[in-house]
């Protein structure tokens, strides 16, 4: 089944420590991306990859890193979690630049940080 | 700057009743927009998208290019319609972007 996996789908954590959010599509897309989803704010972009090693940052991309090596994975690394990192965030991807490119999301991953 | 504005946070309607979800957009350039739907317990997913002219699930949405708007409207609504619906609008050429606007919560009672 064509999907877009994330993992952890539930996290709490503490302050400072360290975590990663993993991200794998089996479409072969080649764009990825972050959202983080809170409430009276909507879908706010963290950053992006175009392709393979070519990651951008999105609206709110501070706190945050990706890394692209492969196609199929784009994970989102905490260095150190804040409170304020507390959010819905989900991981997406399309197909490419085309106009009119539907993009597939993932399930959602919901993070708190005490 | 960009902009996807949605007003209403909450939009109640009953069954049967017309319902339309407003969206404005700010954009100086050739606009993509879309409707994204998460219905309960279900990952966000694309609604309709405006260069395909398409009504899916009963549901439509007209670019306005004047008004800057793309409205999306169904003349009755049902109580599977209950959802959260995000307008969408790529921009960006190359950098091709795309931003959400804050949401709509469509409540359908019985």
């Amino acid at each position: 089944e064509a999907q877009v996996t994330q993992n952890p789908r539930y996290l709490i954590t503490v302050t400072g420590k360290k975590l990663t959010v993993t991200c794998s599509q089996n479409m072969n897309h080649e764009y990825m991306s972050w959202y983080r989803q809170d409430p009276g704010l909507g879908l706010r972009q963290i950053y992006y990859s175009m392709n393979v090693e070519v990651t951008d940052k999105g609206d709110v991309p501070e706190g945050y890193k990706v890394s692209r090596k492969e196609k199929r994975n784009f994970p989102l690394i905490l260095e150190s979690p804040s409170p304020n990192q507390t959010s819905l965030y989900f991981c997406a991807s399309r197909l490419g630049q085309g106009a009119g490119g539907e993009l597939f999301f993932g399930e959602g991953s919901r993070l708190t940080v005490l | 700057a960009q902009r996807v504005t949605q007003p209403e946070k909450l939009l109640s309607v009953f069954k049967g009743a017309p319902v339309e979800l407003k969206c404005n957009y700010s954009y100086s350039g050739s606009p993509e927009l879309f409707w994204y739907v998460q219905y309960s317990r279900q990952r966000l997913q694309l609604l309709l998208r405006h260069i395909s002219r398409e009504s899916i699930k009963g549901f439509t949405a007209d670019l306005n290019k004047g008004e800057t708007s793309f409205h999306l409207k169904k003349p009755f609504a049902q109580e599977e319609d209950s959802a959260m619906y995000y307008c969408a609008l790529r921009y960006g050429g190359a950098t091709n972007k795309l931003i959400f606007g804050t949401g709509t919560l469509l409540a359908v009672q019985p």
